[in-house]
């Protein structure tokens, strides 16, 4: 199995900050990554895949890149509805597994 | 509009059996696979297995192999997650979401159901 080590675990961050998070895999996954944005209680929505493709209706604030087997996931200023759990995941293959998660909280 | 609608909570006994359900609307339901994928209490997300609604095939996490059956049944775009002995253990919620092939990528979510297995 592919595994996505996650960093880090939990954050606290203010309004207006720039917030970043990585991902490394166990193997290469060409840019076949996703992140998810997780709020207490609800299912997760889809934020990026393909590392770097915002999905539709997305705010431009979140951006994604890629670097051989490391993924980041940036929030550029961070707005109250976005603290939350973010999860990368691997689509390369199966299983495709998530990341531990980022926890994202309000200092 | 797409949806995916998750059948409602359950408590149940360890050794109980469980069918949940996941039914897809407002798209081609046979076109898109649907994946499942647990969140324990307080815990992240693990990807249980996938299902190809226009034959059935399946993709299971060799950690899911045996303990869980993913199925469908086209005729009422409705895919399941069952069970056929409970344990404490598998207290979790667990979601269905679609899966579109291009990047392999969960686009559209259930809301989520809630199994407790608790004596």
């Amino acid at each position: 199995d592919i595994q996505m080590t996650q960093s880090p675990s939990s954050l606290s961050a203010s309004v207006g900050d720039r917030v970043t998070i990585t991902c490394r895999a166990s193997q290469s996954i060409s840019s076949y990554l996703n992140w998810y944005q997780q709020k207490p209680g609800k299912a997760p929505e889809l934020l990026i895949y393909a590392a770097s493709i915002l999905q539709s209706g997305v705010p431009s604030r979140f951006s994604g890149s890629a670097s051989e087997t490391d993924f980041t996931l940036t929030i550029s200023r961070l707005q109250p509805e976005d603290f939350a759990t973010y999860y990368c995941q691997q689509s390369y293959s199966t299983p495709q597994t998530f990341g531990g998660g980022t926890k994202v909280e309000i200092k | 509009e797409v949806q995916l609608v998750q059948s409602g909570a359950e408590v149940k006994k360890p050794g109980d059996s469980l069918k949940i359900s996941c039914k897809g609307s407002g798209y081609s339901f046979t076109t898109y696979r649907i994946g499942w994928v647990r969140q324990m209490p307080g815990k992240g997300l693990e990807w249980m297995g996938i299902i190809y609604p226009d034959d059935s095939g399946t993709r299971y996490n060799p950690s899911f192999q045996g303990l869980v059956t993913i199925s469908v049944d086209k005729s009422i775009s409705t895919a399941y997650l069952q069970w056929s002995s409970l344990k404490a253990s598998d207290t979790a919620m667990y979601y269905c979401a679609r899966r579109v092939d291009l990047w392999n990528t969960y686009d559209y979510w259930g809301q989520g159901t809630l199994v407790t297995v608790s004596s």
